[in-house]
């Protein structure tokens, strides 16, 4: 079984709808993070946890928002989604290391937003 | 300015061949430097750290120069399978120890 899992996979919806990802790890991680991918763009931080109380916005919040419903759960939220939020997301977790957090990523969501 | 700033490439070399990427980051405050390897629309996964007195991990040498504040990343002997999206990553972007992606170089290895 996959370490860090995303659901959906893929999701089409139309503007307007709320929409949640979710993400669960079993790698026992405290920290859990939410990217967005566009092409050309690289990896964008929209939200990250360092644990179950910590909530912090990446450079993109807007228009997301986040739950930490336990240490192995964090799920993303677009209250009311809009054409420009169609990419590709991806969860990661990470334990701290004095050299640097490794991060380990799940597979991704592919998003729709018509 | 991009915090991380890398050549999107693509890089086509043939099989044997020796390619490297060059990656500029602006925060000199950056305390952790990595390469991750990302396959078409696959997720990133960690390729190696990057270490200031640069390290080596089979045909992959990383190196680091704090002064110019670039990374880079050389790949010996290349194969089909090298075929990828490379991602240049720093700490330091926003807030604690969060990490930065560079765009990519894409690097295709033909036969």
């Amino acid at each position: 079984d996959a370490d860090v899992t995303q659901t959906p996979r893929n999701r089409i919806t139309k503007t307007g709808k709320r929409i949640m990802l979710e993400c669960s790890q079993t790698k026992g991680h405290d920290r859990m993070y939410w990217y967005r991918q566009d092409p050309g763009l690289g990896l964008r931080l929209i939200y990250y946890s360092f644990d179950v109380k910590d909530i912090n916005k990446g450079e993109i919040s807007d228009g997301y928002s986040v739950s930490r419903q336990a240490q192995a759960k964090f799920s993303l939220s677009l209250e009311s989604a809009i054409p420009n939020q169609t990419a590709l997301y991806f969860c990661a977790t990470s334990f701290a290391l004095a050299g640097g957090d490794t991060q380990y990523f799940g597979p991704g969501t592919r998003l729709t937003v018509l | 300015r991009k915090e991380v700033e890398q050549d999107p490439g693509p890089f086509n070399v043939p099989e044997g061949a020796t390619v490297a990427f060059n990656c500029t980051y602006s925060n000199s405050a950056s305390q952790s430097f990595f390469w991750y390897r990302q396959d078409c629309r696959k997720e990133p996964k960690l390729l190696m750290s990057v270490y200031s007195s640069g390290n080596e991990d089979g045909r992959f040498t990383a190196q680091l120069n704090r002064a110019s504040q670039y990374i880079s990343l050389l790949i010996r002997d290349s194969k089909l399978s090298d075929s990828a999206t490379y991602l240049c990553v720093v700490t330091g972007g926003t807030g604690r120890r969060a990490l930065t992606f560079g765009s990519g170089t894409r690097l295709q290895v033909q036969p």
